[in-house]
């Protein structure tokens, strides 16, 4: 029974290039979570999604970054033109269903360096 | 805007040194209060859940309350392998699918 899956694990990219991270959420969960990890700081809530919705992008940053949950396939945050500050720890979690007491089952993350 | 405070930042034990994680948070409505540990680079792994003051949750070494105010992870005769980050995260009524955090504490139990 796989759970969360994330890939790349590692990521490189000089400033200006694109970042394009993968989440497959675990068997049977349909509502995506991505949140974000900067060096000594906690995890911070970036945007919710279920299948081809956007329901709340509120912890993203307004220009650069941007979110996808397609109908196939899965969820991608994209971030384009990279700076140094985005370098940190990006986490997916998946749930069964958005709302309701249901735990976020945490993926292993993708650690960005932007050189 | 909810808020959650862990203390202390770190903790170091002795092998069989029981002890306390403390979670204070602020929050318009609890829906859940939830623990999660987290070894060196690697996500989050689900702990417990809490919905109401007086609730109790154990699991092997690791027991959690909750309050009103606050949450407590005792660590009952830590073993190396407890040594971890311990997270607390809340979920308000008002936004019941986002997880504010605390900074989290990090333990270090030795042999």
């Amino acid at each position: 029974n796989a759970g969360v899956m994330q890939n790349p694990r590692h990521l490189v990219r000089r400033r200006g290039q694109e970042a394009r991270l993968r989440c497959s959420p675990m068997k049977g969960h349909s509502h995506v979570y991505w949140y974000r990890q900067l060096p000594e700081e906690g995890l911070k809530f970036m945007v919710y999604l279920q299948k081809e919705n956007i329901i709340d992008e509120s912890g993203m940053p307004k220009e650069r970054f941007s979110a996808e949950f397609p109908k196939e396939g899965p969820s991608i945050l994209r971030i384009q033109q990279v700076v140094r500050g985005d370098s940190a720890a990006y986490f997916c979690a998946s749930s069964p269903a958005g709302t309701g007491t249901y735990e976020q089952y945490f993926g292993p993350g993708t650690r960005l360096t932007v050189t | 805007e909810d808020q959650v405070t862990q203390s202390p930042e770190a903790l170091r034990l002795q092998e069989g040194e029981s002890s306390s994680l403390n979670c204070s948070y602020t929050v318009s409505g609890l829906r859940g209060l939830f623990w999660y540990r987290q070894d060196p680079g690697k996500g989050p792994e689900f702990l417990f859940t809490l919905y109401s003051a007086g609730e109790e949750k154990e699991k092997e070494r690791l027991k959690a309350t909750l309050t009103k105010k606050e949450s407590f992870l005792h660590i009952t005769a830590p073993k190396p392998e407890d040594s971890a980050t311990y997270l607390c995260a809340v979920q308000s009524r008002s936004n019941d699918y986002k997880l504010s955090f605390g900074a989290g504490t990090t333990v270090t139990v030795r042999a």
